[in-house]
């Protein structure tokens, strides 16, 4: 059974770029998280969805970032212009459906964003 | 909003050493509570997990770690730790009704062999 997936690893974008995260679930999940690590800081929560809905976008900026989980495919976080801040390490996580709240998150292996 | 500390970023012992991490979190509802390791070059790993009931939980690699409600505390331990054992180790807690998790800064534990 595989794990949570993303891709791409490693992904250099030049300021003014866009860029596309990938995030493909476990299987069975039906619910995805989206967690930015910025350098010598913890995980922060930032997007929260299910198939064709997004369910918590609190944590997410305004401007720029998006997010989508299509019916059919990935999961996408997509960043438009870049700049040097968004430089990161974007992690993915699934789980499955709820049962009262009790569902615990599996990790991606992470994509780390570098914005020269 | 709740938050989550973690009172060391790093920590440096010798094998077979004893490990404690403390993490508190300012949270007054009710909380779900989760250690995540990573190791170097490697994707988050769940430790172990708190829902309910007993409150001290024990996880895989031999680690545990107690819930201790009135102090808003989640600290985990390792008797004996192994060469294996670094890594970085992150808590993170959960409303018990939500969805998303709350991270520690993480503490990075090296341990010389």
């Amino acid at each position: 059974n595989a794990g949570v997936m993303q891709n791409p690893r490693h992904l250099v974008r030049r300021r003014g770029q866009e860029a596309r995260l990938r995030c493909s679930p476990m299987k069975g999940h039906s619910h995805v998280y989206w967690y930015r690590q910025l350098p010598e800081e913890g995980l922060k929560f930032m997007v929260y969805l299910q198939k064709e809905n997004i369910i918590d976008e609190s944590g997410m900026p305004k401007e720029r970032f998006s997010a989508e989980f299509p019916k059919e495919g990935p999961s996408i976080l997509r960043i438009q212009q870049v700049v040097r801040g968004d430089s990161a390490a974007y992690f993915c996580a699934s789980s499955p459906p709820l049962l009262a709240g009790v569902a615990e998150q599996y990790f991606g292996p992470g994509t780390r964003l570098t914005v020269t | 909003a709740q938050s989550v500390s973690q009172h060391n970023h790093h920590v440096i012992l010798s094998e077979a050493a004893s490990l404690e991490l403390g993490c508190n979190y300012s949270y007054g509802g009710t909380v779900n509570l989760f250690w995540y390791v990573q190791y170097p070059g490697q994707h988050l790993q769940l430790l172990l997990k708190y829902f309910s009931g007993d409150p001290l939980v024990k996880g895989i690699k031999g680690f545990e770690a107690e819930f201790i409600k009135s102090k808003f505390s989640f600290n985990l331990r390792k008797p004996s730790v192994q060469w294996s054992d670094t890594a970085e180790y992150f808590c993170a807690v959960k409303k018990a009704a939500g969805n998303k998790l709350t991270f520690g800064g993480g503490t990075r534990v090296l341990v010389k062999p």
